[in-house]
């Protein structure tokens, strides 16, 4: 499984972009990147998921690094109601090993 | 849909008591996981099954902790006798195409054993 590094907490301000990073410099090449978080008391959702161009959806875009050892999340415009932690994580969706991710706390 | 159901949402029980979790996936989805949730451990893999057959159990963490799908719209995990160590939430989630379009996790079972 390949390993991710990823800030342990991260801040925002409500309506400004926020860029979430990851490492993930032993990633193979047939591991897709998968964003996923976590809100409060809650299971985690999907957000996003490329293998090596950028992706754009209606909660995020993912911007993937030529090389594919990092990748960046990107929320385009911060709500409190995206205060939750950002988990990424590699690998071919039968078995996702989740990391102990991003807090990220948006301020009003 | 109503997305993926899981039963009871709390439980509390005495230590050594069977305790079975139970979920419903997504009607159409071929693969089913079990995770666990702590603060010290994170999120765990426990195990997951696709078309109804397990497929990787290495993260259960000992034989007191069992896992059934008997059908494409039903899984239990079961723990036989439960600790105190076995508190957590337990997330059950479910997907399609080996994830190609995301994991649907439940609202989760928080268990205590006391």
């Amino acid at each position: 499984d390949a390993k991710t590094t990823q800030p342990n907490s991260m801040e925002s301000n409500e309506e400004e972009p926020v860029h979430l990073p990851c490492n993930h410099s032993t990633i193979s090449g047939t591991d897709y990147i998968h964003w996923y978080r976590q809100l409060p008391s809650q299971g985690p959702e999907y957000v996003i998921h490329g293998l090596t161009s950028n992706v754009n959806n209606r909660m995020a875009s993912l911007a993937i690094a030529e090389d594919r050892k990092s990748s960046t999340l990107i929320l385009h415009r911060a709500t409190l109601r995206d205060a939750a932690v950002y988990y990424c994580i590699p690998g071919q969706g039968g078995k996702l090993i989740f990391g102990q991710g991003t807090e990220l706390s948006v301020k009003p | 849909d109503a997305g993926v159901i899981q039963s009871p949402r709390h439980e509390v029980t005495e230590m050594g008591q069977e305790v079975t979790l139970r979920c419903k996936p997504i009607s159409g989805h071929d693969y089913l996981f079990w995770y666990r949730q702590t603060m010290m451990r994170g999120l765990e893999l426990l195990i997951y099954f696709n078309n109804n057959v397990p497929i990787d159990d290495s993260g259960m963490p000992e034989d007191r902790f069992s896992a059934k799908m008997p059908n494409a719209s039903f899984s239990t995990l079961k723990i036989q006798p439960s600790e105190p160590r076995d508190s957590a939430v337990y997330f059950c989630a479910s997907s399609f195409l080996r994830g190609g379009y995301g994991y649907t996790f439940g609202s989760g079972t928080r268990l205590t054993v006391v």
